[in-house]
């Protein structure tokens, strides 16, 4: 099963408006990641929160985390048509020797102009 | 600065057939990974490659092989390949797996008939 899921697997929102996404994960971290997806395209690296940090701000990118809940929040602000894409969350998780980067299922962001 | 190249873009392969996708980045990074693409699943990894002459199996590996050529690249091998491994691949490489910042490849979309 995958570590992390995002919440809601879909948003629809007006430009302008705030679009908040939700990532829940099952184990222990050293960080959490976020990574935006254009349609057809690769993954591009947004923020890196590490466990010992609450709140990380990055242009209009604000992202929690509750390492108590096992949970983390993205929140794009006064959001604009360009900003429609996936997002996606990723854990790191240690076995075989090795961290490795997980992922989630996404949230699919619709921004409306 | 070309950052994560994949080759091909598109491919349609026949049942049974092989084919090798191709994986090379330009920054000098010491990790590698390969991972699917599959509608409402996320990303799964495949296989990865802590560092050049290694590497170990993911989350679905069946089916797959790969090598680390040098520290540039990292090729994914379908031996035969089968309808079920439609999918978009995603090559990735990042400093220190799971720590840092990943950079991702555009894709390769692969169809299986």
């Amino acid at each position: 099963s995958q570590q992390g899921e995002e919440d809601p697997q879909a948003l629809s929102i007006q430009e302008g408006e705030n679009a908040t996404m939700n990532c829940s994960y099952k184990t222990s971290i050293n960080n959490l990641q976020w990574y935006r997806q254009n349609s057809g395209r690769g993954l591009v690296h947004l923020i890196l929160i590490r466990s010992n940090e609450r709140e990380k701000h990055s242009g209009r990118l604000r992202v929690t985390l509750d390492t108590s809940k096992k949970s983390s929040s993205l929140l794009i602000t006064a959001s604009r048509a360009a900003d429609t894409a996936s997002y996606f969350c990723a854990t790191d998780m240690f076995s075989g020797g090795y961290n490795k980067l997980i992922f989630g299922a996404g949230t699919r962001l619709a921004v409306h102009p | 600065n070309a950052g994560v190249t994949q080759t091909p873009k598109f491919q349609v392969l026949k049942t049974g057939q092989s084919m090798t996708l191709q994986c090379a980045q330009d920054m000098n990074h010491n990790s590698m990974y390969w991972y699917r693409q599959d509608p409402g699943m996320g990303l799964r990894l495949i296989y990865y490659s802590a560092s050049e002459g290694t590497t170990d199996k993911g989350e679905v590996p069946n089916g797959y092989n790969v090598s680390r050529l040098n520290k540039r690249e990292f090729s994914l091998r379908l031996e035969s390949a089968a309808p079920s491994q439609t999918s978009v691949y995603f090559c990735a490489s990042s400093e220190e797996w799971g720590n840092t910042e990943a950079f991702f490849g555009q894709g390769t979309r692969l169809t299986v008939v």
